[in-house]
C-alpha cells in the first residue's frame, strides 16, 4: 500500500478555499486516491475519489497531476462547519487494509 | 439506499468485564465488514475486515475478535476486557470486491474501561 504524508493541521477563515495536499510518492498503477472527512465523535464519511486530472462533485476537487505522485482536495468557500479531520488514502479496489493516518485537522475561523 | 447500524453509542465497562458490540447493515448483499477502533485524536486503526459470513481476517493481535454470524452482521468482542481497550470503535462497510467503492461507517461506540 501507497504511504501518504499530509500537513497534521491547517487554519482558514469562513468563505476561503482550502486546499490540502496529500504525497503518495509510491503510488501503484491500480491505485485510486479517496479522501474522507471526519467530525469529532463521529465515523469518516466518504468526500471524493479520484485516479487522475481533476474530479468534482458538490463537496469539493481533487486535483490530481499527471505523475499521480501528489493529490489536492480544495474545499471552495469553507464555513465553520467543515471543521474537521480529513484523511487521504490510497489503494485499489482489491485493498482492505486502507492506512488512516493522523489526517489533517482543518479549523475554520469566523 | 444502505444505511448501517451500531451499538450502542457509548459505554462503560469495568476491566475484564465481557464486551459485545454489534454492527448490522441494511440495504446491500454481502458487503465487507470492517472494524477499526480510534484513539483519541489518532488515526483509525483496522481491526477486523470480512469479505463473508464466517470469514474473519484480524489484523492486530489481542484480546478482541470478531464474528459474523449472518451477512450483513458483524459482532466485535471480547472475553475479558483491558484498560488499553479504551477508544472509539467504529464500524464500516463497502461493496465486494471489485469495486472501487469506498467504505461507509457507522456512527461509533465510544467505550470507557474503568
Amino acid at each position: 500500500l501507497a504511504k501518504t504524508t499530509q500537513p497534521i493541521s491547517m487554519d482558514s477563515y469562513e468563505g476561503q478555499e482550502v486546499n490540502i495536499t496529500c504525497s503518495h510518492n509510491n503510488i501503484a498503477t491500480n491505485d485510486y486516491i479517496t479522501w474522507y472527512q471526519q467530525f469529532p465523535s463521529q465515523g469518516p464519511r466518504f468526500i471524493i475519489q479520484g485516479y487522475k486530472t481533476k474530479v468534482t462533485n458538490e463537496v469539493a476537487s481533487l486535483f490530481i497531476p499527471a505523475d499521480r505522485k501528489s493529490s489536492t482536495l480544495s474545499l471552495p468557500r469553507v464555513s465553520l462547519s467543515d471543521t474537521a479531520v480529513y484523511y487521504c488514502l490510497v489503494g485499489d479496489k482489491n485493498d482492505y487494509k486502507l492506512s488512516f493516518g493522523a489526517g489533517t485537522t482543518v479549523t475554520v475561523r469566523a | 439506499s444502505q444505511t448501517i447500524h451500531q451499538w450502542p453509542a457509548t459505554l462503560v465497562q469495568p476491566v475484564g468485564s465481557p464486551l459485545s458490540l454489534e454492527c448490522t447493515v441494511e440495504g446491500t448483499s454481502n458487503p465487507n465488514l470492517y472494524w477499526y477502533r480510534q484513539a483519541a485524536g489518532r488515526g483509525l486503526q483496522l481491526l477486523f475486515y470480512s469479505v463473508g459470513i464466517g470469514q474473519i481476517s484480524s489484523e492486530v493481535p489481542q484480546n478482541l475478535s470478531a464474528s459474523r454470524p449472518q451477512d450483513r452482521q458483524f459482532i466485535l468482542s471480547s472475553k475479558k476486557l483491558l484498560l488499553s481497550d479504551s477508544g472509539f470503535y467504529l464500524c464500516a462497510w463497502s461493496f465486494p470486491s471489485g469495486s472501487n467503492q469506498p467504505q461507509h461507517f457507522g456512527d461509533g461506540t465510544r467505550l470507557s474501561i474503568l
